[in-house]
């Protein structure tokens, strides 16, 4: 059974300032894929960035890139230059390859960030 | 556009009722799962499917059942609706499709559902 912890329940900046989420996880898989979901006040879930296990290049998304660490199984959102509209519950979530993704994703309990005016 | 449509975001039942949560995708996706969202507790899988009419426990199956007679929707069946089940259910729905390594997937707005 996989495992994803999110350690910081809430986070708040700066508008412009530059973010960091922390994200770490527990599986014996070796292939795999992980995500940043985005969840603002309209409730719908959005996917931020995606990361697939065996590239090493860290994935980036405009202002949105990830420090992905496979040795340590951490997996960090930066969000550089924030905006008020970034304010959201944020959602670490990983999925093994095996079975296609038919087992469904794996949350973390969520970080909720505020981006201060 | 990709879209997963759950047919209420709102919803007050009373406790013993039966209730149905509608969840229908347009994107010929074989999986569709069924989450609980609560405070401090993230998402949790109830149920997922992989094609029609089958089904599989998620983690926290207790309470719940499902029914997938047709590809496109997959419903959620509180048989007997309890205070405890007060919360926030979210559809998913993404493609089995190990060609094309597409495992995101795609949510509905979920449904506020309130146990009285």
């Amino acid at each position: 059974a996989q495992t994803v912890t999110q350690s910081q329940p809430e986070m708040s900046v700066q508008e412009a300032e530059t973010v960091t989420l922390s994200c770490t996880y527990d599986t014996s898989e070796n292939n795999y894929y992980l995500f940043w979901y985005k969840q603002p006040p309209s409730r719908q879930m959005i996917l931020v960035i995606r990361q697939e296990a065996y590239k090493q290049q860290n994935a980036t998304e405009n202002r949105f890139s990830v420090n992905f660490q496979k040795a340590a199984k951490s997996f960090s959102l930066k969000i550089s230059d924030s905006q008020l509209g970034d304010t959201a519950m944020y959602f670490c979530a990983f999925i093994p390859y095996s079975g296609g993704g038919a087992d469904g994703l794996t949350f973390g309990k969520g970080t909720h960030l505020i981006i201060q005016p | 556009d990709v879209k997963v449509t759950q047919s209420s975001r709102y919803l007050v039942k009373r406790t013993g009722e039966k209730v149905f949560l509608e969840c229908v995708q347009d994107m010929d996706h074989e999986n569709m799962f069924w989450y609980r969202q609560d405070p401090g507790l993230g998402l949790r899988l109830i149920y997922f499917s992989y094609d029609v009419k089958m089904k599989e426990k998620g983690d926290i199956p207790e309470g719940y059942s499902v029914s997938r007679e047709k590809k496109e929707r997959f419903s959620l069946i509180l048989e007997s609706a309890s205070t405890n089940q007060t919360s926030m259910y979210l559809c998913a729905s993404s493609s089995l499709s190990i060609q094309a390594l597409n495992t995101e997937a795609f949510f509905g707005q979920g449904t506020r559902l309130t146990v009285v």
